[in-house]
């Protein structure tokens, strides 16, 4: 299947930080890519679907100014937690699809982000 | 929008046994239905999928059932065995747009 790889796994960062965490598409071209949030032992929560080239569409509830995303390559997405607060921390994982094939979603392998 | 149901939300099996998982969504619209397993601190993995044409797909152990009238979908684990255990998740979607809606999941424990 398709692979997309999301980096870092892990981080650490101190309360006011922003991170910066990188999902990408390895061997297809993925003009939208979905940024999910997990809680522990809870369910994949939509957070904004990016998409290439234009303004991500979030999802009620979700601080655009808080969780900025940009897709600036059909491979490349990125979200970014600016000003980071211990509540934001979280399992954050993407997905993406193939372009123009109606097919399942390949997810990143997440990223564990703990502010301290 | 799509709201999908799903239970149960703690599932333990002796291994052997089989083990059902069930889900209701609420869009009729809805016409691809994909399961997911996530071991801990993992991302989730396609495990089986069906589509609005189909009533059932089976996979060696795994199977999945379609009910489109009932609105209900079921994943079906045959012979469960230790690795089994993992969150199961179900998904709804109208494909074409392809952003799926996640049931709650499922923690399946199978005990050796």
């Amino acid at each position: 299947g398709a692979v997309v790889s999301q980096h870092p796994s892990r981080v650490i960062c101190k309360s006011g930080t922003s991170v910066k965490i990188e999902c990408r598409s390895l061997d297809f071209q993925a003009t939208t890519m979905f940024w999910y949030r997990q809680f522990p032992k809870k369910s994949l929560m939509l957070m904004a679907t990016s998409n290439e080239g234009s303004k991500a569409t979030y999802e009620q509830g979700v601080e655009k100014d808080k969780f900025l995303i940009n897709h600036a390559s059909l491979t490349l997405s990125t979200l970014t937690v600016t000003s980071a607060h211990p509540e934001d921390s979280s399992f954050y994982i993407c997905s993406a699809s193939e372009r123009g094939v109606d097919t399942e979603a390949f997810f990143g392998q997440g990223t564990r982000l703990t502010v301290v | 929008g799509e709201n999908v149901e799903q239970h149960p939300s703690t599932l333990s099996v002796q291994e052997g046994d089989s083990a059902v998982i069930k889900c209701t969504y609420s869009d009729s619209a809805s016409n691809y239905f994909p399961w997911y397993k996530q071991e801990l601190g993992k991302r989730p993995q396609l495990i089986i999928d069906i589509r609005s044409n189909v009533g059932e797909k089976k996979d060696q152990r795994i199977a999945v059932t379609l009910n489109k009238t009932a609105k209900h979908f079921s994943l079906h684990i045959t012979e469960t065995q230790p690795e089994d255990s993992a969150v199961y998740f179900c998904a709804a979607s109208m494909g074409g747009s392809y952003i799926p809606t996640f049931g709650r999941g499922t923690s399946l424990i199978v005990h050796p």
